[in-house]
């Protein structure tokens, strides 16, 4: 199967920028998504990149580089209400979404 | 805007007991997704379908079977519970097709417990 690889956990401070990565591996690739997760909720979207480069939306960027299987997410201004857990999930050969464990962000005032 | 809806939103199941799980979306969308969220584990897909009348196994499909007799419901069941089946499971759709709408729209999810 394919793997997802995205660090577990993470501590930022408020104000503060934050570098989420996420690899993937290259073959079957048809895009890379963000979701954003708090707890005892559902995912929503954050971010698609197919590709190369970087998207930006609000204070929220998407990074993806097809040729190393790498995608990262940037937080900036970090609010409180940011603590949560950010899915990065690849799409495959058959567009179904592959998941990562997803990685836990805790903001500290 | 519903968007999707599940039901119940909790269930304590006996073992060995069968349950259904529902999922309802109003956006017309083709395509409709379970995936269970356990602990340290990524969402794992549990059975889908591309369109109403399909339906077909994804990464973890066994003890589970769906139906999709029309675009906007997708029951998932089970047929006879083991509390290894005790998950938080999502309900999802997607417009479909080609990966610019494939987008997917959680529902708020169903935790079941298996005793």
């Amino acid at each position: 199967g394919q793997n997802i690889d995205q660090p577990t956990e993470m501590t930022a401070t408020e104000g503060a920028i934050v570098q989420i990565n996420c690899t993937y591996q290259t073959s079957g690739f048809n895009g890379l998504f963000w979701y954003q997760q708090h707890a005892g909720e559902a995912p929503t979207f954050l971010s698609y990149n197919v590709l190369d480069g970087l998207e930006e939306k609000g204070r929220f960027s998407s990074f993806l580089s097809r040729s190393k299987g790498y995608s990262y997410l940037l937080l900036k201004e970090l609010q409180m209400k940011d603590s949560a857990s950010y899915l990065c999930a690849q799409l495959d050969s058959n567009y179904q979404l592959i998941w990562g464990a997803g990685t836990k962000l805790i903001i500290k005032p | 805007t519903a968007g999707i809806t599940q039901a119940p939103t909790s269930q304590i199941l006996a073992a060995g007991r069968s349950m259904t799980l529902r999922c309802t979306q109003d956006m017309r969308h083709n395509a409709m997704y379970w995936y269970r969220q356990d602990l340290g584990l990524g969402l794992r897909l549990i059975h889908y379908s591309n369109t109403a009348g399909t339906t077909g196994k994804g990464e973890v499909p066994d003890g589970y079977s769906v139906s999709r007799a029309n675009t906007d419901d997708f029951p998932l069941t089970l047929a006879s519970a083991v509390p290894s089946q005790t998950s938080v499971y999502f309900c999802a759709s997607s417009a479909g097709g080609d990966r610019q709408t494939n987008e997917q729209f959680f529902g708020p999810g169903t935790r079941l417990t298996v005793l």
